[in-house]
């Protein structure tokens, strides 16, 4: 799979968009993106994934740059329970269901 | 709900013996199912890859027979940390990949469970 790379920290205040940034610069054409998000003394959780086209669900969008180098993971209005550490992974899809987990970026939601 | 449980969510145990973590699917079956073990401020680090009715895959620098991996059933899976030691605190975590679903997201993780050796 793909290596990722992410800023360690970001922070935000409430109710703001967070931007979480993304490069993974040597992303093969049928690796997918996909983010996951670990709060504090939890299990990873599933937020979006896409291959190509930008994707919105009830929790995030995910902007795929043209190139598919790089990727933004938006939370529209961050709230302070959105702190935690945001993990991008490439992966084929539905194989290779081992993840390999980067540091990540640690977001902290400010009032 | 849960799709994964684990448990048990926290345990506590003296040096030198061995402490059970159980990884149940709960919304289907699941033929593979990994472990996980993540250090406080650490990222998440793959231990082994849990394989129904045959032996578990290791990653380099895991110890097999330190870590004892069962998958007897299609929806349970046991990892046994045997002769702990106070460097084997840490948390650990298992997912499972719902392969068969038509879902986009196929991985589900567990609660996770915090082991402290004393």
């Amino acid at each position: 799979d793909a290596k990722t790379t992410q800023p360690p920290s970001m922070d935000c205040a409430e109710g703001r968009a967070a931007n979480l940034p993304c490069n993974h610069s040597t992303i093969s054409g049928n690796e997918y993106v996909y983010w996951y998000r670990q709060i504090h003394s939890q299990g990873p959780q599933y937020i979006i994934h896409g291959l190509k086209n930008n994707e919105t669900n009830e929790m995030a969008s995910l902007i795929i740059t043209e190139d598919r180098k790089s990727s933004t993971l938006i939370l529209p209005h961050a709230t302070l329970r959105d702190t935690a550490v945001y993990y991008c992974i490439v992966r084929v899809f539905r194989t290779a269901s081992k993840l390999t987990f980067g540091t990540g970026t640690r977001l902290q939601v400010m009032l | 709900g849960a799709v994964v449980s684990q448990h048990p969510s926290r345990v506590i145990c003296k040096s030198g013996t061995s402490v059970k973590i159980e990884c149940r699917s709960l919304d289907f079956q699941a033929t593979t199912m990994f472990w996980y073990r993540q250090f406080p401020k650490q990222s998440l680090m793959l231990m082994a890859t849990s394989n129904e009715g045959s032996k578990a895959t290791y990653e380099q620098g895991v110890e097999k027979d330190k870590f004892l991996i069962n998958h007897a059933s299609l929806t349970l899976s046991t990892l046994t940390v045997t002769s702990a030691h106070p460097e084997d605190s840490s948390f650990y975590i298992c997912s499972v990949d719902a392969a068969a679903g038509d879902a986009g997201n196929t991985i589900y993780f567990g609660e996770g469970s915090w082991l402290t050796v004393v």
